[in-house]
């Protein structure tokens, strides 16, 4: 059974970067048919997307966020990372690392991480 | 960006009842949508991908429907541990949006 599991501070300070790793078991970040991905949801609020990445690297970003999102993949370890640079309370939110089935058009989220609280306090 | 909106914003119904959740999108994304279920506390899970297609391990009591702009998810008889908050998502291209949710309480 694959298993996605988030890791990293739950507590920044307002203009540092945010970094989060997801590390996969039961399963292949290579395999051939599935995307990566991140997904925040603030306390109370709605989804929203962040980016995509492939395990060669090839990654996708939401615009609204795009010039501070950095995403990577190791595969040597299994994992993928992300990091949100110049962080603001705004940036406050549950963070899912999740699996896509496929990249666009189809891109659903078959597998969920946990989620992660990172809050953005000094 | 596409925009898609949910209707109603919360639905308050008995065990038993019939439950349709509607999702509209701001542009046409073909059969490219997807709906979550998510509970208190607990990440979402899939029910229906490709607008119609049930995912695996999840009860033939849900189904979806439509294309193009306007989709529906249907509980058809709504069962206690269906009360939980629902998600529309279009999969058609970038940036991938979700709708506001919807949530579906005990009357």
């Amino acid at each position: 059974q694959l298993q996605l599991q988030e890791s990293g501070p739950g507590l920044v300070k307002p203009s540092e970067t945010l970094s989060l790793t997801c590390t996969v078991s039961g399963g292949s970040i290579t395999s051939s048919s599935y995307y990566w991905g991140w997904i925040r949801q603030p306390p109370g609020k709605g989804l929203e997307w962040i980016a995509s990445i492939f395990y060669s690297g090839s990654t996708y970003h939401n615009p609204s966020l795009e010039s501070r999102v950095t995403m990577s993949v190791d595969t040597s370890k299994n994992q993928f990372s992300l990091k949100l640079s110049s962080v603001t309370a705004a940036d406050t939110a549950v963070y899912y690392c999740v699996r896509f089935r496929e990249v666009v058009p189809g891109a659903t989220v078959d597998y969920w991480g946990q989620g992660a609280l990172v809050t953005v306090s000094s | 960006d596409i925009q898609m909106t949910q209707s109603p914003s919360s639905v308050s119904a008995s065990v038993g009842d019939r439950v349709t959740i509607t999702c509209r999108a701001s542009q046409g994304v073909s059969r490219w949508l997807a709906w979550y279920q998510q509970k208190a506390g607990k990440a979402p899970k899939v029910l229906i991908y490709a607008a119609s297609s049930l995912q695996s391990g999840v009860p033939s009591r849900f189904s979806g429907s439509g294309s193009g702009t306007e989709f529906t998810l249907t509980i058809s008889s709504l069962q206690p541990e269906d009360f939980a908050t629902y998600y529309c998502q279009q999969a058609n291209s970038f940036p991938l949006t979700f709708g506001q949710g919807t949530k579906v309480e005990i009357k």
